[in-house]
């Protein structure tokens, strides 16, 4: 694994069902980020983590969850999809989220449709 | 509130120079970041600044003045691979990102 990796690369979902969003990263990074990405709007926060064991919510938190048992991974989970929550995922990761210097890496992101 | 402001889409011709601009109201300050994204792929970083001015980075620049809530991002000797979306990003007081919708970037031969 070379940087920061997400699985699935692309998802169709039945309203109702429950996912989870894979997100791993090599580089020992404290911080790790979720975002989503609609068509016309900034990447929006969902949930991050400064570090392994703590988690904060974003700006959009509803109707997901997240943990964070290890420095590598940082799962995220929609409990039972809803339609509005397709969109584009991105998991980031940077050394730190106290310093103004670290740069946040993204992962590949997932695309995920709920129908 | 907090509130980035950008070009939707900008049009230029390969070989030119091109500058994208950026505006922004955040609750406290901590550097702006500019991000490059093609499309269906991810963010991947330009630059950023923390102090008034100029950075330079080969053919990408990008400028700051903290007191206007102004940035841009000056592409020169403009490619076909420049064709993507710029995102600027500034850092809020929380050391959290606050994402523009970017400026879709289209290069024209």
């Amino acid at each position: 694994i070379a940087g920061i990796t997400q699985a699935p690369t692309s998802q169709i979902l039945a309203a109702g069902r429950r996912m989870t969003l894979r997100c791993t990263q090599d580089m020992r990074h404290n911080a790790m980020y979720w975002y989503r990405q609609d068509l016309g709007l900034g990447l929006r926060l969902i949930h991050y983590s400064n570090t392994a064991g703590t988690t904060g919510k974003g700006e959009v938190p509803d109707g997901y969850s997240v943990s964070r048992a290890n420095t590598d991974d940082f799962p995220l989970t929609l409990a039972s999809a809803v339609p509005s929550q397709t969109s584009v995922y991105f998991c980031a990761s940077s050394d730190s989220s106290s310093t103004e210097t670290d740069t946040q890496y993204f992962g590949p992101g997932t695309r995920l449709t709920v129908l | 509130g907090q509130n980035i402001d950008q070009p939707t889409e900008m049009t230029a011709t390969e070989g030119a120079i091109v500058q994208i601009n950026c505006t922004y109201q955040t609750s406290g300050f901590n550097g702006l970041f500019w991000y490059q994204q093609h499309a269906g792929e991810a963010p991947t970083f330009l630059s950023y600044n923390v102090l008034d001015g100029l950075e330079e980075k080969g053919r990408f620049s990008s400028f700051l003045s903290r007191s206007k809530g102004y940035s841009y991002l000056l592409l020169k000797e403009l490619q076909m691979k420049d064709s993507a979306s710029y995102l600027c990003a500034p850092m809020d007081s929380n050391y959290q990102l606050i994402w523009g919708a970017g400026t879709k970037l289209i290069i024209k031969p």
